[in-house]
């Protein structure tokens, strides 16, 4: 069955400095892959998308990159602030297309 | 203000009571889904619907039950052979597009008393 894995529970870094969350995938080729921003007792947040045909996609301070050889998507956010602090998913659809599939998410937290 | 709207924020359940979270939509979005979310645990699908008057089992809808008789309603209602409801759960839609990007509503804290 698909799995996703995003491989740290817990981020902690500086603010100013660069943070990567990274997001493996096993059993499947994704057309999308999806991340979402969760602060704590809120739903969800979209911030993007991106397809397998592209390598890269910006947003703001926000990066996305896709390796479909590796089956990864790491997360950038570059020059971040203590707003970033929140818990990040990662999200793909199953393979009907019918639903999206979400990891458990990296809880991040930025320290001024 | 188009959204998603899930009422109440917080409920609380007897043993052996069902339940009812509600989900109510603007977006004019077909598609409709719940999540429950654990801690240290992902967004897990109990149910999703795709269309008025059609609904699907997700990963985890033992326990669970829905209806679709509106496109804006989505509720979900917990009953009482859910042993361990304590739980946030999430109401999401999106508008059927390909990419199925979801919106989400504030989420309903469940617990048992």
């Amino acid at each position: 069955s698909q799995k996703i894995e995003q491989n740290s529970e817990a981020l902690n870094i500086q603010e100013g400095k660069t943070a990567t969350l990274t997001c493996n995938y096993t059993n499947y080729s994704p057309a999308y892959l999806q991340w979402y921003r969760q602060d704590p007792g809120r739903g969800p947040v979209f911030l993007l998308l991106i397809r397998e045909n592209e390598k890269e996609k910006r947003k703001e301070r926000l990066k996305v990159t896709f390796d479909t050889t590796l089956k990864q998507s790491l997360f950038h956010i570059t020059a971040s602030q203590p707003a970033d602090s929140a818990t990040y998913l990662c999200a793909l659809h199953n393979q009907a297309g019918t639903a999206l599939i979400f990891g458990k998410g990296t809880t991040l937290s930025v320290s001024s | 203000d188009g959204g998603i709207t899930q009422s109440p924020k917080y409920l609380f359940r007897k043993e052996g009571q069902n339940v009812t979270l509600s989900c109510e939509q603007n977006l004019n979005h077909d598609a409709m889904y719940w999540y429950r979310q654990d801690p240290g645990q992902g967004l897990r699908l109990i149910y999703y619907s795709q269309i008025v008057n059609d609904f699907q089992k997700g990963d985890i809808a033992e326990g669970y039950s829905v209806s679709r008789e509106k496109k804006e309603s989505f509720p979900l209602t917990v009953t009482s052979a859910q042993k361990n409801p304590t739980a946030f759960y999430l109401c999401a839609s999106n508008n059927g597009g390909q990419q199925n990007i979801q919106y989400f509503g504030a989420g309903t804290r469940l617990s048992v008393l």
